[in-house]
This record gives structure tokens, sequence and C-alpha cells, in this order.
């Protein structure tokens, strides 16, 4: 079965310093994964992904993560984190060697991440 | 940004009413979703869509219902909505293996 572990409800860092949003996964075959993040009262917005390739993706506003098959993790990263950063993080994933093409997503229960001044 | 609509984005009413969420998305993409959040909590899939007259339930149990009757079109009724109904809902459409995209969402409260 997929599922999808963010082990820290809540990361608190200061502006300036380096972020790290956790997740693990697990499935059944070659993941493809997901990082969105979510404002108040906003849909989620994607941030970025990792289908195949090389292992560190870099995406929106300055994001990154990088993806290690033997810790089965996909961690997202940001040198200098900004208090704009501040919003719910969710990691997702995809197991397209599953059956059909469901297309289908399972999302981590999701971190709060609050960036002071 | 994404080509995926909501509405309404906040509804407040009775218990007992019905209530249609509206959802639109105009990249022509087969596959919708419906996903149910409660605040600061892990989304829930309650139905999904891959085309047209296609409508599957999800993993949590929703006393809604959904229909794609067109493509860029995906909407959730409650016949009888329910205090324990009061959520946020989200729709959200995809192609076969990329990324989903998000409406801004529908934050529903049942009186």
């Amino acid at each position: 079965a997929q599922s999808v572990a963010q082990p820290e409800d809540q990361v608190n860092v200061a502006e300036g310093n380096p972020l790290t949003v956790k997740c693990t996964y697990s499935v059944s075959g070659n993941p493809y994964l997901f990082w969105y993040v979510q404002y108040p009262n906003r849909g989620l917005q994607f941030l970025l992904k990792y289908i195949t390739g090389d292992n560190l993706v870099k995406g929106s506003y300055g994001f990154e993560a990088e993806f290690n098959k033997s810790q089965t993790s996909f961690h997202l990263k940001k040198p200098s984190a900004l208090v704009s950063d501040s919003a719910l993080y969710f990691c997702a994933v995809r197991d397209p060697d599953r059956g059909s093409t469901l297309g289908r997503l399972y999302f981590g229960r999701g971190t709060q991440l609050t960036v002071w001044p | 940004e994404a080509d995926i609509y909501q509405t309404p984005r906040y509804l407040v009413i009775g218990t007992g009413k019905k209530i249609t969420l509206e959802c639109s998305q105009t990249m022509g993409h087969d596959k919708m979703y419906w996903y149910q959040q409660d605040p600061g909590m892990e989304l829930h899939l309650i139905h999904y869509s891959y085309g047209v007259n296609s409508t599957e339930k999800g993993d949590l149990s929703s006393e809604s219902t959904v229909s794609r009757i067109r493509t860029e079109h995906f909407p959730l009724t409650l016949e009888s909505a329910r205090p324990s109904h009061t959520s946020q809902y989200l729709c959200a459409s995809s192609e076969s293996f990329g990324e989903l995209f998000f409406g801004e969402g529908s934050r529903l409260t049942v009186l």
C-alpha cells in the first residue's frame, strides 16, 4: 500500500536559516513524489516533483527536494528561509506501477512551517 | 496559475439543505478529484473521476455525490447537509501522471 509520513507536525526556523521539512514514503514500485504548499484559506499549490533522473529537484520559490531511494525519503529544503514561507506543506506520492493508471496522489498529514523574523 | 475554479468559496447553510459545490477546469484534464480537509489536517479523497461518465468513491466515506457529464465540470452535491459536513472541500484535476492542480477550495459551514 502507498503511504506518506511527515514526522513533524511543526517546524520552526528563523528567517535566513536553512529549513528542512521531512517526508518518507512507502510504495511498491518506483515512486512519483510531490510537494505542495497551502496558505491559509487557499487551495494547495504545486512546488516540485520527482519523476525520474537527478535526485535533487528544484522547484518554485527557491525550494528543492532530494530523493533518497535507500532511505525512502524526499525531504524539502530551502537554503535561506523567508517569513513568507510560513505555510502548511504537504508531501504526496503516486505509485505508477500499481495496476491501473489511477493518477491518484496519497498525501501526508502536512507540516506547519513557521519562519520567525 | 492553475485554471481550476471552485464556487462558492464560503457557504453557511442550515441543516437539511441541499447544496452543490461547483468545480470547473479549463485545462482539458481527464482526471478530477474532490478532497475533504478539516482544519490543519490531512486531505482525504472522497470522489474521483477519470473521464466523462466515470466517477468513483474515494478513501473516505462521504454522503456526497458527484457527476461528470462534461470534461470540464465536476460538481459535488450534498442532498441534506448536516453539521458533520462542515469542512473545506478541495477540487483538483490532473493529467495522467502529472501533478494535481487545485482550486481555491470551498469552505462549508452547516449550522
